[in-house]
């Protein structure tokens, strides 16, 4: 078993959409929580960083994490085409990146 | 803002070949990370160094070796190439002093084994 499981999706979704992806993982020594966004060939482009339990908002992205369920979840309000991507949840203890499978996301007109 | 560069962007070689690829961090980074990520599949850390000290070892084949410089800047040397390390190499960088868990990443390397 991963030590990190992303839903894995694909999504596709309207345009407009809130969009919900989400990961678990099992290890608790885990204390920093990122998200990702990869567009096809790129290189992955930091999302959102988190190191507490509780909500981050950043423009259209919030951030939320549940350390005592070992979840986190990434929601996306009023989707648009351009979002349209693979998303990777990321965590660390410290140093090196443990990474969810990713989640295709289309945002469709 | 500055971001992460590598290169070359992409390599073609051949079996039993040596590729050598480079990353330059953002600028004030002192620390590296190397990640290779398979088609479809999500990014593996091979290895990272803070001040040009190997700071943590995944899983990176023996035939594979990195370094970074006194300017901070890192290469992935690997050798004896198989049709197996066809993927796309990354390298991200972050700064410890800020806590060190925001790593950037750059664009990419991608390797193609024939």
């Amino acid at each position: 078993q991963k030590e990190v499981e992303q839903d894995p999706g694909p999504l596709s979704v309207p345009e407009g959409a809130i969009v919900s992806l989400n990961c678990t993982y099992s290890n608790s020594a885990f204390q920093y929580f990122m998200w990702y966004r990869q567009y096809s060939r790129k290189g992955p482009e930091l999302l959102m960083y988190t190191y507490s339990s509780g909500n981050k908002e950043d423009g259209r992205f919030t951030a939320q994490v549940d350390k005592s369920s070992k979840y986190i979840s990434l929601f996306i309000r009023d989707s648009q085409p351009s979002d349209s991507a693979t998303y990777l949840c990321a965590m660390t203890s410290y140093g090196k990146l443990t990474f969810g499978q990713g989640t295709i996301l289309t945002v469709h007109p | 803002a500055a971001g992460v560069i590598q290169s070359p962007r992409h390599l073609i070689k051949e079996k039993r070949e040596t590729a050598t690829l480079k990353c330059y961090p953002i600028p004030r980074h002192d620390t590296v990370y190397w990640y290779q990520q398979g088609p479809g599949q999500d990014p593996q850390f091979l290895i990272s160094f803070y001040e040009k000290m190997q700071s943590d070892k995944g899983s990176i084949p023996d035939r594979f070796s990195a370094q970074q410089f006194s300017d901070y800047h890192s290469e992935l040397n690997m050798s004896s190439l198989e049709l197996g390390d066809s993927a796309l190499y990354f390298c991200a960088s972050s700064l410890k002093l800020a806590g060190g868990n925001e790593q950037y990443f750059g664009p990419g390397t991608r390797l193609t084994v024939t």
